[in-house]
């Protein structure tokens, strides 16, 4: 079984702290993503990574960037988090760029970041 | 720029089969359609991917018509126990965008 961790399922920031949210997956998998989930909006895509050290931005990359030094860790860093960046934080990974296996995305349990 | 729209909630009773309906304009012939199933306090599990006619696995069938404007996730004889989210996923071979539904809210009842 696939399986992909992270590494709080809830946390607490103020404004203007940094923020790092580790993800962790155990299937050798190529691609890695981070998702924002907020009610009514679904998810949106903040960076996806095809590779080590390779990223590219999702629908909303500002206020965010990420890290993939090891092939199954992605981070996702808040340089300065404010309230607006209060949401459930998805990771997800999965096999292969070239393949429709790309969107067979193997999802953690989130993060619920709440910033005050 | 394709969009998928999904209806926000739908509910139904146990044994029932349910059908939700994903519409997605401007889709190419190769792109892929995939569902998702989300459970409060989990991140969202594949159920079921096709690009077209129709796919079907152990839990649910994928139909997807001609013209490919839409697509429809089948749950045979639901139980209390698919009450959950839905989410439809369009995925564009051309630049692997992702182009994520909204979510359907099912609500299955005794």
């Amino acid at each position: 079984d696939v399986k992909v961790t992270q590494s709080s399922r809830y946390l607490v920031k103020r404004t203007g702290e940094k923020v790092f949210l580790e993800c962790v997956q155990d299937m050798d998998h190529e691609n890695m993503f981070w998702y924002r989930q907020d009610p009514g909006l679904g998810l949106r895509l903040i960076y996806f990574s095809y590779d080590v050290k390779m990223k590219e931005k999702g629908d909303i990359p500002e206020g965010y960037s990420v890290s993939r030094e090891k092939k199954e860790r992605f981070s996702l860093i808040l340089e300065s988090a404010s309230t607006n960046q209060t949401s459930m934080y998805l990771c997800a990974s999965s096999l292969g760029l070239w393949t429709p296996a790309v969107y067979e995305q193997y999802f953690g349990p989130g993060t619920r970041l709440t910033v005050t | 720029l394709a969009k998928t729209t999904q209806p926000i909630s739908m509910d139904s009773y146990e044994g029932q089969e349910v059908n939700i309906t994903c519409s997605h304009n401007n889709i190419a012939t190769n792109d892929y359609i995939t569902w998702y199933q989300q459970f409060p306090s989990q991140g969202p599990r594949f159920i079921i991917q096709g690009y077209k006619t129709k796919v079907t696995n152990e839990v649910a069938s994928l139909f997807i018509p001609a013209d490919r404007k839409s697509s429809t996730l089948s749950l045979p004889r639901v139980s209390l126990s698919d009450t959950a989210v839905y989410y439809c996923l369009v995925g564009q071979n051309s630049n692997y965008q992702l182009i994520w539904g909204a979510g359907t809210k099912l609500i299955i009842k005794p």
